[in-house]
């Protein structure tokens, strides 16, 4: 199984708008990566948050980590369509050795 | 700045045909991976390696070999391809100074293979 889960597993919502999504893992982690895939692309880092930090900024996107809930969530400002994609985080397991990937949400901004 | 690239990016083969997807990356970075992606799976590691001729298997590695001579390489062959490992197939780069895990990894565009 999955270590990350998205939620929700699509999103449709209107362009400026806040988009929220979340994720939830099983194991400890020593840091929790969101990334977005456009249509047909490979997928393009956003975010790192380490275990010991609790919120993240970058321009319009926001990261939060609860490792006592095992959770993050990624929200993204007055979103515009070119914001359009698939969000996955990913998660490095402590001790572990390969970042795991949850199966997405799929975040579609209306015009 | 050439970054990561794949090749082919589309290929159609047949069941037992033996299928070679290339990897390389311009940054010298120390790490690569091989994903699949497939609906309702996200991304799925296949192998990855740490150095040149360092590789090790991932979660899904059955079916498929890996090689990497050179840091800036990293080949994926499927010996003998089944229809089951039609997918679009992912190659990743990262620094990782920290270890496996700590680090951005960076993507090619990708290769969707069909296996008929």
């Amino acid at each position: 199984s999955q270590q990350g889960e998205e939620d929700p597993q699509a999103l449709s919502i209107q362009e400026g708008e806040n988009a929220t999504m979340n994720c939830s893992y099983k194991t400890s982690i020593n840091n929790l990566q969101w990334y977005r895939q456009n249509s047909g692309r490979g997928l393009v880092h956003l975010i790192l948050i380490r275990s010991n930090e609790r919120e993240k900024h970058s321009g319009r996107l926001r990261v939060t980590l609860d490792t006592s809930k095992k959770s993050s969530s990624l929200l993204i400002t007055a979103s515009r369509a070119a914001d359009t994609a698939s969000y996955f985080c990913a998660t490095a397991p402590f001790g572990g050795f390969k970042t795991i990937f949850g199966a997405g949400t799929r975040l579609f901004v209306k015009a | 700045d050439a970054g990561i690239t794949q090749s082919p990016r589309y290929k159609i083969t047949e069941t037992g045909r033996q299928v070679t997807l290339m990897c390389h990356q311009t940054w010298s970075h120390s790490y690569m991976f091989w994903y699949r992606q497939d609906l309702g799976h996200g991304l799925r590691l296949i192998y990855y390696s740490a150095a040149a001729d360092i590789t090790d298997k991932g979660e899904v590695p059955d079916g498929y070999v890996v090689s990497r001579s050179k840091t800036e390489n990293f080949p994926l062959t499927l010996e003998s391809a089944t229809r089951s490992q039609t997918s679009v197939y992912f190659c990743a780069s990262s620094d990782e100074r920290g270890g496996p895990g700590t680090d951005t990894q960076y993507f090619g565009p990708g290769t969707r293979l069909t296996v008929l």
